[in-house]
Formats: C-alpha cells, structure tokens, sequence
C-alpha cells in the first residue's frame, strides 16, 4: 500500500517560497499515478494546487498557475511542491496525495502558515 | 471549472438513521465523481469513486448514486464512527474541483 509523507518548513514570510516534499513509499513514483498536492484553508473546503506525472507532465489549477512549480525526482521516489510569492492567503494544511483517476492515497498534511 | 456544491452544509442524524448528502456540478461530469470522509486530525479517506464504486474496505452502508450533475450518498444507518465532515470531488475536467463538504454532526 502506497503511503505518502509530507515534510517542509511550517512557518514561511510573506512574499517567500512554501517549499514542501513529499516523500511516496510502499509502491513507485514511476507507476501509473498522478502525484498530486491539495491544500485546506482554515475554515475552507479543499483545493486542488495540480499534479506530476513521473514523465513530468504537470497540470495546474489556473488559480494558482503563475506561482505554482511541482517537481519530481525518481531518484528518491519523491515530489515537489513549491509556491512562491505566499501571502497569509497561502496559510493551509497542505496534503500530498495520489491518483489514478480518483485521489486513492492521500498524506497526513502538514500546516504552513505564513507570516512574519 | 466545474462548481461542485453540496448540500446541506450540515447534517444532523441520530445514531443508526439514514444519512442523505447532496453534490451537485455547475456541468456535466459523467460519473468521475469520488466522494471522501474527513475526519479532524485524519487525512480524508476514498469512500466511492465512478458515482456509485465503494472504495477497498468501505463498508456496505455507505452507498453512491448519480451521474451528470446530480449526485448523493447515502449512509443507511449511522455509525459512532461516521460523523464527520464528507466531500464530492469531480475528475472528469481539469482543475480538478472539491464541493464545500457536508457536516454530519450527531443530532
């Protein structure tokens, strides 16, 4: 069974970088999976952020595109999330999570908050 | 980008009653529709996907219906375990889009 583990600073400056990891074990980041990231608002529903493929075909929520990176490295059968230029609207529990075509596995989510 | 809105926002049920929960979709999403249980402090977890498809492990009260626009999950008898917060997500079109979720509190 495929687990996922998110890691990454928990507090990041306005106007900074959220640069969060997820690390996938269990199964291979090179299988048929889209490897996602969804992030919760305080008091808000769900958000999709987008999705890699291991090829490296991405796609972003237009909401988000022009601040949004994600990333792969095979080599240590992980995913990258970065977001730059954050305000306190950034401020989410950040999940990473997995799909074939439903999201079948999901992480336990990290807080980050952003402020100074 | 499809809207998926739920309804109603809060549920109120008594242990071993039915549970009703509405997600409706701005358009058409066929039935690439999954629905998902949030629990505080948990990751939210599968339970339907393809509309009506229970996810490995989910147990037979829990039940899915529609396509289209129109969806709903039915929980037939209320378990301690089954209050929680429960999302309709569609995958037919990118971005991928979440509904507000339903509460299902105990009455």
């Amino acid at each position: 069974q495929v687990q996922l583990q998110e890691s990454g600073p928990g507090l990041v400056k306005p106007s900074g970088t959220l640069s969060l990891t997820c690390a996938v074990s269990g199964g291979s980041i090179s299988n048929s999976n889209w490897w996602s990231w969804v992030r919760q608002p305080p008091g808000k529903g769900l958000e999709w952020i987008g999705e890699i493929y291991h090829s490296g075909d991405t796609n972003y929520n237009p909401s988000l595109k022009s601040r949004v990176t994600i990333s792969v490295d095979k080599s240590k059968n992980q995913f990258s999330l970065k977001l730059n230029s954050v305000t306190a609207a950034d401020t989410a529990l950040y999940y990473c999570a997995s799909r074939t075509a439903e999201f079948d596995y999901w992480g336990q989510g990290t807080l980050v908050t952003v402020s100074s | 980008e499809i809207v998926m809105t739920q309804s109603p926002a809060t549920l109120s049920v008594s242990p071993g009653e039915r549970a009703t929960l509405s997600c409706r979709a701005s358009q058409s999403v066929s039935s690439n529709l999954a629905w998902y249980q949030r629990k505080p402090g948990q990751a939210p977890r599968l339970l339907i996907y393809g509309a009506s498809t229970r996810a490995t492990g989910i147990p037979a009260r829990f039940s899915g219906s529609g396509s289209g626009t129109e969806f709903t999950l039915t929980i037939s008898s209320l378990q301690s375990e089954d209050f929680a917060v429960y999302y309709c997500q569609q995958y037919n079109n990118w971005p991928l889009t979440f509904g507000g979720g339903t509460k299902v509190e105990i009455k």
